[in-house]
């Protein structure tokens, strides 16, 4: 199995509040990703980087924000978490190269009450 | 645009049986690669097979095999002898050269019955 870890695996918490998706990689993957995946549909790029100090916006809209100042760790942030954010959000990472396998954590799911 | 269509929302067959999910994408480009996911209920997602466009033959790794025809965009993913573990969502998608991201399918949802 691959080696990479999301904490929390599930949670639940009100509107309003401010939320923290932790992501770490020991693979020594350049590039991370977070996708939004609704249960049993497909999956939504939001956020991706190529390495430290990059960071990009995926093909959904998002308004969560990331961060990577090291390579090995990539977390999401919500500053205020609306019913809407509810999801698993999934991330992941690959080697540099074109074609590279992408490799997932096990998600983390999310319900806003 | 480059997409990837699965045309089969939900499938379900019996154990044992062989079960192939079909796949279509749509490219310009001359050099890409194919995948299909593999992701369990509540579990993590894991690669189940890849393939390299400009290799003609097809990839396989135990049970699973691809039927990879180019010219018609066409990237079908083999499962024989099915078991209660393989069900799951699977998901094609491909990447290129000068693209770092997947584009990916909407899933076919995989039951197999005892």
């Amino acid at each position: 199995e691959a080696d990479i870890y999301q904490t929390p695996r599930y949670l639940v918490i009100g509107t309003g509040k401010k939320i923290t998706l932790e992501c770490s990689q020991t693979m020594g993957h350049d590039k991370m990703y977070w996708y939004q995946q609704d249960p049993g549909m497909e999956l939504h790029l939001i956020h991706y980087s190529y390495g430290v100090n990059s960071t990009e916006k995926g093909d959904l809209s998002s308004e969560s924000t990331v961060s990577r100042i090291r390579t090995e760790h990539f977390p999401l942030t919500l500053e205020s978490a609306r019913p809407s954010h509810t999801s698993q959000y999934l991330c992941a990472s690959s080697g540099r190269r074109p074609g590279n396998t992408i490799y997932f954590g096990e998600g983390s799911w999310l319900t806003v009450v | 645009a480059q997409t990837v269509t699965q045309s089969q929302p939900e499938m379900s067959v019996q154990e044992a049986e062989t079960v192939t999910l079909s796949c279509t994408y749509d490219t310009s480009e001359s050099n890409y690669y194919l995948f299909w996911y593999k992701q369990p209920p509540s579990r993590q997602m894991i690669l189940v097979i890849r393939q390299e466009a400009y290799k003609q033959q097809n990839a396989t790794e135990n049970r699973f095999s691809v039927n990879f025809q180019k010219a018609a965009k066409s990237f079908s993913l083999k499962i024989s002898d099915s078991q209660l573990g393989d069900t799951a969502m699977y998901f094609c998608a491909f990447s290129w050269d000068s693209n770092y991201q997947l584009i990916w399918g909407a899933g076919t949802k995989l039951i197999i019955k005892p």
